[in-house]
């Protein structure tokens, strides 16, 4: 059974188009995350969500919306896409809030590779 | 000053070689620490945690110097398999977690 699992695995769409990743995570963890990897391959945390309080990194957009039904989801909402916006997009969930520092490992979803064309 | 810096390489090492990375972090709040291995065109996934009184896993050793802020990863008597890059994760609470940007590690035959 795969523990985070997101989907689609890859998404080719055209500049302006508005798209959606979804995520969904089986591990009855209560933070899941939103990264982005790039071209240079530098992982960047872009939204974290625990008990329906979303910390949301100053950097990102505000055309990237998470959306959250349950503590199980956490799906990416993408408006308006950019070239720019092409990279691999891993969710993560993790059981911790941090403050239990033992339960912080995060398990990743496979990605999805997005192609702005 | 990045809050997460390691040495992007590439290690070439032949196999059966010990290899060392270091990951220097810039916030003294910094609360725990975590070595992840990313495969070519893969998630990330969690090689082991990094506890202050340092720990060992198989081939692998992890150690923290709180005081110098950073924390090494040595691998030892490395296999083929061991090829990835090796990314140093520092959490500071969960809105505050940060990737090093990674250590990709090539071994030959």
């Amino acid at each position: 059974d795969t523990a985070v699992s997101q989907t689609p695995k890859y998404l080719v769409t055209q500049m302006g188009n508005d798209k959606s990743i979804k995520c969904e995570q089986n591990l009855g963890h209560d933070t899941m995350y939103w990264y982005k990897q790039d071209s240079k391959k530098f992982l960047k945390i872009m939204f974290s969500y625990n008990n329906k309080e979303l910390i949301i990194n100053e950097t990102v957009p505000n055309r990237f919306s998470p959306k959250s039904p349950d503590k199980a989801h956490l799906n990416l909402h993408i408006n308006s896409l950019e070239l720019g916006d092409s990279a691999v997009y891993f969710c993560a969930s993790s059981a911790g809030t941090g403050v239990k520092l033992e339960r912080t490992e995060a398990f990743f979803g496979q990605g999805t590779r997005l192609t702005v064309v | 000053r990045k809050e997460v810096e390691q040495d992007p390489g590439p290690f070439n090492v032949p196999e059966g070689a010990t290899v060392a990375f270091n990951c220097t972090y810039s916030n003294s709040a910094s609360q725990s620490f975590f070595w992840y291995r990313q495969d070519c065109r893969k998630e990330p996934k969690l090689l082991m945690s990094v506890y202050s009184s340092g720990n060992e896993d198989g081939r692998f050793t992890a150690q923290l110097n709180r005081a110098s802020q950073y924390i090494s990863l040595l691998i030892r008597d490395s296999k083929l398999s061991d090829s990835a890059t090796y990314l140093c994760v520092v959490f500071r609470g969960y809105q505050k977690v940060t990737f090093g940007t990674g250590t990709k590690l090539q071994v030959i035959p």
